[in-house]
């Protein structure tokens, strides 16, 4: 079974930084694509970002572009995300979720999420 | 970037067929074949229902189709149950290595 683990969720004072993980298993890891997707309070999820299998392609959505950075480990079957500048509106919870295939653009797995709380 | 569109909410009664529409533009829904759907109950993470346009993840109910004609994306939910009662998102790749959702569309099963 694919369980997907993430952490690094927390309360944060807005400019600050964090950092998630996401700890895969069950499955080839460095067979597909992941991404990131957040869901804030009352509101749909929205796409934060994605990498491609082997690391050769990312994306990130406008509203966190030149602030948060995806990375993936393959030898560790693990997933990061690095958000730098944090705001207010980048309260949410947040899902590490697998693609079914190798290049970011459907997402077929999703994690139970971990809550990143932007507040002074 | 801007959100697709979905209606705010559809409904209909069991054993029905509902659509639920996912409009966007000639850089999104219609420039690609990358469409994706999505189920969520209250308090669960969304669940992929239709891939690239019109496929079923194994595990599905073939109760679920998808469609796309132009700019506009489309799921079909036939025989409603009482479970398909949920929130449902559309997805598309939107070109520059970027992916948008829609708004969501509440199904309501009367």
């Amino acid at each position: 079974e694919v369980q997907l683990v993430e952490s690094g969720g927390g309360l944060v004072q807005p400019g600050r930084s964090l950092r998630l993980s996401c700890a895969a298993s069950g499955l080839s890891f460095n067979g597909y694509a992941m991404h990131w997707v957040r869901q804030a309070p009352g509101k749909g999820p929205e796409w934060v970002s994605g990498i491609n299998w082997d690391n050769d392609r990312t994306g990130y959505a406008d509203s966190v572009k030149g602030r948060f950075t995806i990375s993936r480990d393959n030898a560790k079957n693990s997933l990061s995300l690095q958000m730098n500048s944090l705001r207010a509106e980048d309260t949410a919870l947040y899902y590490c979720v697998k693609d079914v295939g190798g290049i970011y653009r459907n997402m077929e797995i999703w994690g139970k999420g971990t809550t990143v709380t932007v507040s002074s | 970037q801007s959100a697709l569109t979905q209606p705010a909410s559809v409904s209909g009664s069991p054993g029905q067929s509902i659509t639920i529409s996912c409009t966007g533009t000639s850089s999104d829904v219609g420039g690609y074949n990358y469409v994706s759907w999505y189920q969520q109950h209250p308090g669960k993470a969304p669940k992929l229902m239709i891939y690239d346009v019109s496929n079923r993840p194994s595990g599905v109910s073939s109760r679920f189709s998808g469609s796309k004609s132009g700019n506009t994306a489309s799921l079909t939910v036939s025989g409603l149950q009482a479970e398909d009662e949920a929130d449902y998102y559309c997805c598309s790749h939107a070109g520059s290595n970027t992916l948008i959702f829609g708004g969501g569309t509440k199904l309501t099963v009367l």
